[in-house]
Parts: structure tokens; C-alpha cells; sequence
């Protein structure tokens, strides 16, 4: 069974310019969420899509980031423009309802500099 | 809300030692637990689980018991190896609002690992 995709594994971007991150789930999972893991901490929720809809979104900063899931299966994640503490690894994962748990993709890398 | 406490790191044993990672959880419903090991260079992956009070997750020499009386989910090995070094996050998925937030993770903060030869 193929894992969680994501492309690309790192990026390098200046202030104030935009970046896409792409993720593809696990085949037949329904949920996809994105996370941002700074390092040193945990990962945080940003946005959470069941099929194409978003179930939670209260953490994602709605004035420079977006994300959307067209047609329920792979989903992108914008930010536009990047702060220098957006820096961070950006990790997509897919799982199916009722707390089973989720499975990771490798994560995007973003250095802002 | 939702959180997670973890022991702070880093953690540093000799190959063989015995392992305890302590995690402490807050939750307004019944979580399930989890435990995610990050591997240097790699991404997050599911190492074990409990979904209900005293149930016991294992995997690869991991275990970990769910404590709902002391809010915990230690998690312990036996005798560790060099190739366990990494970062270790507890994590909770709470479905108590009627089961809509599906799945949702709140992770700790994560404890290094570093086992020498």
C-alpha cells in the first residue's frame, strides 16, 4: 500500500513570496490533515479536511495561509505572503474516522529566509 | 482543551538499559493514545496505540498501558537499542464531540532519544 505523498521535501523561499506544498493520501482515507511541527515541538494542527469539506481550520492563519482538497483526494497548502516564522517542516497525513490514527507523509521542509 | 506532557528530554542510555518515556494527558472525552516515533531524516510514524482505559499497545519491544485513573500512557522498553534513537511524541485523538472531530491529534513536545553502544 502506497504512503502519503508529499512534494516538495524542501523549500527555500525569501520573505514576503509564496509557496505550495502538495500532499496525496493514502488511497480510500477520507481525512487529511495538515500540521506544522517547528522544531523543537510537536506537530500543530492547521487544517483538517473530511473528503473536500473542512472540519477544523482554528489554527490555520487565515491572512497568509489556505489549503483546499478539490474532489476529496489530494490537497495544497499555500502560503502567501511567508514570514521568517513559518519555518518549519509542513506534514500531511491521512486516516479514516474513529481515532484509529493517522499515517505521516515525509513532510516539506521551509526555510524563509 | 486538549494536551499533552511529556518528560523532558533529551534522553540519554546505554544499549540495553531500560526505557521510560512519561506522558500525561488532559481530555474533555475519552481520547484514544498514541505513541509516534520520528526517526532522524524520516517522517512521523505511528509506534503503538490504546483506544480504551487499561488496554495495552506493543510494538517492536514497545509498550505502553493506558491509565485513565492517573491520566498517563508511559511508554517503556525493556532494553533499547542503538537503533531506537530518535524522537519519541505522545499524541491523543479526543472523539468526544459526538464523534465529528475525526481524529484530530494533540501531540506533546516530544523527548530525544539517544542510545550509545
Amino acid at each position: 500500500e502506497a504512503g502519503v505523498a508529499q512534494s516538495p521535501r524542501y523549500k527555500i523561499i525569501e520573505k514576503r513570496q509564496s509557496v505550495a506544498f502538495w500532499c496525496n493520501p493514502i488511497s480510500g482515507h477520507a481525512t487529511l490533515y495538515w500540521y506544522q511541527q517547528i522544531l523543537g515541538q510537536g506537530p500543530k494542527l492547521l487544517i483538517q479536511f473530511q473528503n473536500n469539506g473542512v472540519v477544523d481550520d482554528s489554527q490555520l492563519p487565515k491572512d497568509r495561509f489556505s489549503a483546499e482538497r478539490l474532489k476529496g483526494v489530494d490537497s495544497t497548502l499555500k502560503i502567501q505572503p511567508a514570514k521568517l516564522e513559518d519555518s518549519a517542516v509542513y506534514l500531511c497525513a491521512s486516516g479514516t474516522s474513529g481515532g484509529r490514527g493517522q499515517y505521516f507523509g515525509p513532510g516539506t521542509r521551509l526555510t524563509v529566509t | 482543551g486538549n494536551s499533552v506532557t511529556q518528560m523532558e528530554g533529551p534522553v540519554t542510555l546505554s544499549e540495553e538499559a531500560f526505557l521510560t518515556i512519561n506522558c500525561t494527558y488532559t481530555a474533555t472525552g475519552y481520547p484514544s493514545l498514541f505513541w509516534y516515533v520520528q526517526y532522524p531524516g524520516e517522517g512521523l510514524q505511528l509506534l503503538l496505540k490504546a483506544t480504551k482505559a487499561d488496554d495495552k499497545g506493543s510494538n517492536k519491544g514497545f509498550e505502553a498501558t493506558y491509565r485513565k485513573e492517573t491520566t498517563s500512557f508511559h511508554l517503556e522498553k525493556g532494553s533499547v537499542q542503538v537503533s531506537d534513537s530518535a524522537v519519541y511524541f505522545c499524541a491523543l485523538s479526543d472523539l468526544s464531540a459526538g464523534g465529528t472531530s475525526y481524529g484530530k491529534l494533540t501531540f506533546g513536545q516530544g523527548t530525544i532519544l539517544t542510545v550509545h553502544p
